[in-house]
């Protein structure tokens, strides 16, 4: 079967630097998207990997290691307003884009 | 900035009944896709769309459930006999290109009574 996992819940400080984990066991592989979910909103799109490496785009950063099925993303200089889920989604070989089920991040003062 | 629009915001109905939920993507785009995300579960993929046809479909996808695009704008999915599982949040997003960011709607927010 197909299989996504991150932390249910990670908790940080403001100013801080926080990595999300996700690994990945999916039939096929053609890429890796990162998605922030605010409560009762839609997912907006943060970053995509399919070879590996880091992306870096401000402060957030993703990375991806193919052969060990996994997948970082890498926030820093955390604000408040970083508090959402966080969710990995994979591109199995269909093209279907698979989700896990996200890492809410509460960030404290 | 071009943005996906979705309606309703919030529909209710009563189970067995049927309804369309309504999507306009961006205009340039081609590719279109349907997602629901039940309270506190994570989003599952329904069906992708492109050049009129159904691209993918998941096991969720079932004969239920059809989509259209009937006009140059819209892309609605229509949930022919609503079951109390249906109820959940209902996204739709599209892109420019198959392996692209995809961009979504605000979702509609299905209640089955």
């Amino acid at each position: 079967g197909q299989n996504i996992d991150q932390p249910t819940e990670m908790t940080a400080t403001e100013g801080a630097i926080v990595q999300i984990n996700c690994t990945y066991q999916t039939s096929g592989f053609n890429g890796l998207f990162w998605y922030q979910q605010h409560a009762g909103e839609a997912p907006t799109f943060l970053s995509y990997n399919v070879l590996d490496g880091l992306e870096e785009k401000g402060r957030f950063s993703s990375f991806l290691s193919r052969s060990k099925g996994y997948s970082y993303l890498l926030l820093k200089e955390l604000q408040m307003k970083d508090s959402a889920s966080y969710l990995c989604a994979v591109w199995d070989s269909n093209y279907q884009l698979i989700w896990g089920a996200g890492t809410k991040l509460i960030i404290k003062p | 900035e071009p943005e996906v629009t979705q309606t309703p915001s919030h529909q209710v109905t009563q189970m067995g009944q049927e309804v369309i939920l309504r999507c306009v993507p961006i205009s340039n785009h081609l590719y279109f896709y349907w997602y629901r995300q039940i309270l506190g579960q994570k989003v599952e993929f329904l069906v992708s769309f492109y050049n009129n046809e159904i691209s993918e479909k998941s096991e969720i996808f079932d004969d239920q459930f059809s989509v259209e695009r009937p006009d140059g704008s819209n892309f609605t999915l229509k949930i022919r006999s609503t079951k109390l599982e249906d109820s959940a949040m209902y996204f739709c997003a599209s892109t420019g290109g198959s392996h692209n960011e995809q961009f979504f709607g605000p979702g509609t927010r299905l209640t089955v009574l």
